[in-house]
């Protein structure tokens, strides 16, 4: 089945440094994917929404100054929390969907922690 | 509007227990419906789907019918394992777009 890729799977930084997560898709092309974010013990928060070669659409309430994506290729999204803080930290997971028509399934990322010190 | 409810948590059961865990939606127009399984430390997994009404979507001894005339998409099995222990998401995505629209999550642990 298809495979997504999220890379780093745990990361701990410093208050005020920015992180880069990656999402690649690595046996299908996905023209879009997408970026949430999860709490503890809640669902999925749909931060973005990112298609190739475009700009991110961003969910309401999501600063977009503040979360940096990018989709420079129908494999590979990434997200880049710019100026970290402790309230930053959270799980967060991607997902892509196959640009064939009539694949309407999302594939999920492992996620990545991140833990803002 | 899209969205998805989904049974409160956590569930505890003994192992070889049936298992249901509700989830009702609502939507514009036809969508495809999903379950997703997350464990411990993970992202979420396809568990199975359903894509038009009647259907009935299966996996590793876990099923749900897709029940347009209730709006239903119950996960159930019938005699669950210890390895099942993990958090199940209900799901719809309309079909209009890729938008998938999430239940908030039930948890199940499942004790020997």
């Amino acid at each position: 089945g298809a495979v997504v890729s999220q890379h780093p799977s745990w990361v701990i930084c410093k208050s005020g440094t920015s992180v880069k997560i990656e999402c690649r898709s690595l046996d299908f092309q996905a023209t879009t994917m997408f970026w949430y974010r999860q709490f503890p013990k809640q669902s999925l928060m749909l931060m973005a929404t990112s298609n190739e070669g475009s700009k991110a659409t961003y969910e309401q309430g999501v600063e977009k100054d503040k979360f940096l994506i990018n989709h420079a290729s129908l494999t590979l999204s990434t997200l880049t929390v710019t100026s970290a803080h402790p309230e930053d930290s959270s799980f967060y997971i991607c997902s892509a969907s196959e640009a064939r028509t009539g694949k309407n399934i999302q594939y999920f990322g492992a996620g990545t922690r991140l833990s803002v010190l | 509007g899209n969205s998805v409810t989904q049974m409160e948590g956590p569930v505890t059961l003994s192992e070889e227990a049936f298992l249901t865990i509700n989830c009702t939606y609502t939507a514009t127009g036809y969508p495809s419906l999903f379950w997703y399984v997350q464990y411990p430390g993970e992202g979420l997994q396809l568990l199975l789907k359903a894509t038009k009404a009647d259907d009935k979507g299966s996996n590793k001894g876990f099923e749900a019918t897709y029940r347009k005339e209730t709006t239903s998409f119950h996960l159930e099995k019938g005699s669950v394992q210890v390895s099942d222990s993990a958090v199940y998401f209900c799901a719809l995505t309309p079909n209009t777009g890729n938008q998938f629209y999430f239940g908030t999550g039930t948890s199940l642990t499942v004790i020997p």
